[in-house]
This record gives C-alpha cells, structure tokens and sequence, in this order.
C-alpha cells in the first residue's frame, strides 16, 4: 500500500523559512518522480515543483521559482520542500504526491494528506 | 501560460449523469487527468491519460479528450460523488503542470 506522510507545517512569520518532508512507503521510490502541490484556503489546486526519480532534474512554478528548492534522498524514501523567503501568499495545505510516471506528463497518483503552512505575523 | 477553464459548479439528480469539461488551447493533443476532492480529504485521481481508470475507481467514471474539450462523465450519479473536481495537464512548452479551475458538483 502506498503512503505518503507529510511533515513539517507550521506558523512562519513573513520572509521566514520552512523545511516540508514528505516519507513514502509502498512502492519503490527511486523508480518514479515525485511533487509538491498545495491549497490555499477556499481556493483550488496548484501545482508547485517536480523532481525526477534521480533527482537529477527539478521544476518549479513560477511563483516559487528561486525561493523554494525540492529535493528527494531515494536512500531515506523521503522528499523535501525548502521554503524561503516566505509570503502571505503561500499559506496553504501543501500536498506530496507521486508521480505516475517520468516526470513529463504525469499523473499524480496517490497523494498525502497535507501538511499546513501558515505565514502570518 | 496554458490555462485550462471548468464550469464553477454541475448539479445533477441521482442516477443521472454528470459532465464536466475542462477546455483548453488544443487539449485534445494533451493527455488528461481528472481529480475528485471531497471537503477537509486528499485529492484521488479518478481518470488519467483522458479515459483510463486507476484501480478502485468505479466504472461509472470515465473521459474523453478531442479539439479544445476534454470531459469526465460520472454515469448514474450517486450522492458520494459530491465533490469537487479538477482536470490536470502538463505543459511542455514550459515544463509545469497545470489544473483547472475546479468544478463543484452538487447531487440534488
């Protein structure tokens, strides 16, 4: 069975910094890519960054391009978020999800059950 | 960038159907996945790659992508299927993945 168990949220103050770690189970991780997505409040579904089984390879969106950095350690079955520099605008549910396949064109499959980040003074 | 545009909201009486379009720039070259988030859960992917159904999911759900429309049709609609619902596709002019505006479905 596939589990993916975020960690990680909490309340930051605007401009601070968050580490997300998300640790799978169930399927062989270095074999597929892995993302972040989140939520905003009442809002829908965005997507955030990608990375490839390897790790060699990584997307953001644009608006957390340069200030979010996604990584993955395939000996420990656990992906990272670091988050910086952080504004009101990403507060939300932050979801782990994997990917279907490679990265281009994926599906996600299976999804976590979030962890919220708040960014509030 | 690639914007991807739902109907705000469907109602549909049980065992009806339910359509739900997502329409995009010449979407139909792009594969098509189709989400169901039920409120304070997880998103569960219920159609991929236009029409192909993940194990669990109930034969009642299925896809179809053409032109500038894809659509998820949810037949004999029950009242578990409220829900909001969300399409997905990949860009690969600028490598991101992009969703729809979501869809609210109310069974009446």
């Amino acid at each position: 069975e596939v589990q993916l168990l975020e960690s990680g949220g909490g309340l930051v103050q605007p401009g601070g910094s968050l580490r997300l770690s998300c640790a799978a189970s169930g399927f062989t991780f270095t074999n597929y890519a892995m993302s972040w997505l989140r939520q905003a409040p009442g809002k829908g579904l965005e997507w955030v960054s990608a990375i490839s089984g390897s790790g060699h390879s990584t997307y953001y969106a644009d608006s957390v391009k340069g200030r979010f950095t996604i990584s993955r350690d395939n000996s420990k079955n656990t992906l990272y978020l670091q988050m910086n520099s952080l504004r009101a605008e990403d507060t939300a549910v932050y979801y782990c999800a994997k990917g279907s396949r490679v990265v281009g064109g994926m599906a996600f499959d299976y999804w976590g059950q979030g962890t919220l980040v708040t960014v509030s003074s | 960038s690639y914007v991807l545009t739902q109907p705000p909201s469907v109602s549909v009486a049980p065992g009806q159907t339910a359509r739900i379009t997502c329409g995009g720039n010449n979407i139909g070259s792009k594969s098509v996945h189709w989400y169901q988030q039920k409120p304070g859960q997880a998103p569960v992917l219920v159609v991929c790659d236009d029409s192909d159904r993940p194990s669990g999911i109930p034969e009642r759900f299925s896809g179809s992508n053409s032109g500038n429309t894809a659509t998820l049709t949810i037949s004999r609609v029950e009242a578990g299927d409220e829900a909001d619902y969300y399409c997905q596709v990949w860009d690969s002019t600028t490598d991101h993945y992009v969703f729809g505006t979501g869809t609210k479905v109310t069974v009446l």
